[in-house]
């Protein structure tokens, strides 16, 4: 089965400091991908970063890095420099490639103080 | 290209009343996901389409629940009737048949069932 676990239902941080959101995963599939999703206030789901299993090199977009551990199965988001644009909540998401189902953690809500 | 979108955004309905709502993906978008989130909990995966084929509707959470994809092109989920229990934001998503692809999210249909 698979499951997703975020363990941080909340962080508070700094502006401009660093922050690592967690994330593992568990799934029998070793062909699977692994997303991140941004949730602001208003509600849209905003895509932000893909790591595929398979993957030799953690992924990277602008100031958002995976930083990818796959024999520890984890998965997590790293936000350089924080901006007080980044507070919103945070996903987790895996597809297995056996089915394409995607299925989502339960979230962190981040807060960046200025 | 245009977004995903949903229709409506709002709706307030009475127990035991219908509801309909639909989803149109983006265009060439094989892969129909619905999906819940109640009362900021986690993102519950409802079902997914494959064109107009259903490939996996093991979340939906009783036969009040129904999915339709007309000719793989826009989805409804009707729900009949409805019950306090199904208040929350339902979001659509969907993504291409490769495994990178990220899901693209419509901005949700935030149903109150009173």
């Amino acid at each position: 089965a698979q499951k997703i676990t975020q363990t941080q239902p909340g962080m508070f941080v700094q502006e401009k400091e660093a922050v690592t959101l967690d994330c593992t995963y568990d799934t029998s599939d070793p062909s699977y991908g692994l997303f991140w999703y941004k949730q602001p206030s208003s509600g849209e789901m905003i895509f932000l970063i893909y790591q595929g299993s398979y993957d030799q090199q953690n992924a990277t977009e602008g100031r958002y890095s995976l930083n990818f551990q796959k024999a520890r199965k984890s998965a997590n988001l790293v936000i350089s420099a924080s901006q007080l644009g980044d507070s919103a909540m945070y996903f987790c998401a895996m597809r297995e490639s056996r089915d394409d189902k995607i299925i989502f953690g339960k979230g962190t809500r981040l807060h960046i103080l200025p | 290209e245009a977004g995903v979108t949903q229709f409506p955004s709002h709706s307030v309905i009475e127990k035991g009343q219908t509801v309909t709502l639909r989803c149109d993906p983006i265009s060439g978008h094989d892969n129909l996901y619905w999906y819940r989130r109640v009362m900021g909990k986690e993102i519950k995966f409802l079902l997914h389409f494959v064109k107009e084929s259903k490939q996996d509707e093991s979340g939906m959470p009783n036969n009040r629940f129904l999915a339709e994809r007309t000719g793989g092109t826009y989805s409804t989920l009707k729900v009949q009737p409805a019950e306090l229990e199904d208040s929350g934001v339902y979001f659509c998503a969907s993504s291409k048949r490769t495994e990178n692809s990220p899901l693209h999210f419509g901005n949700g249909t935030r149903l109150t069932v009173t």
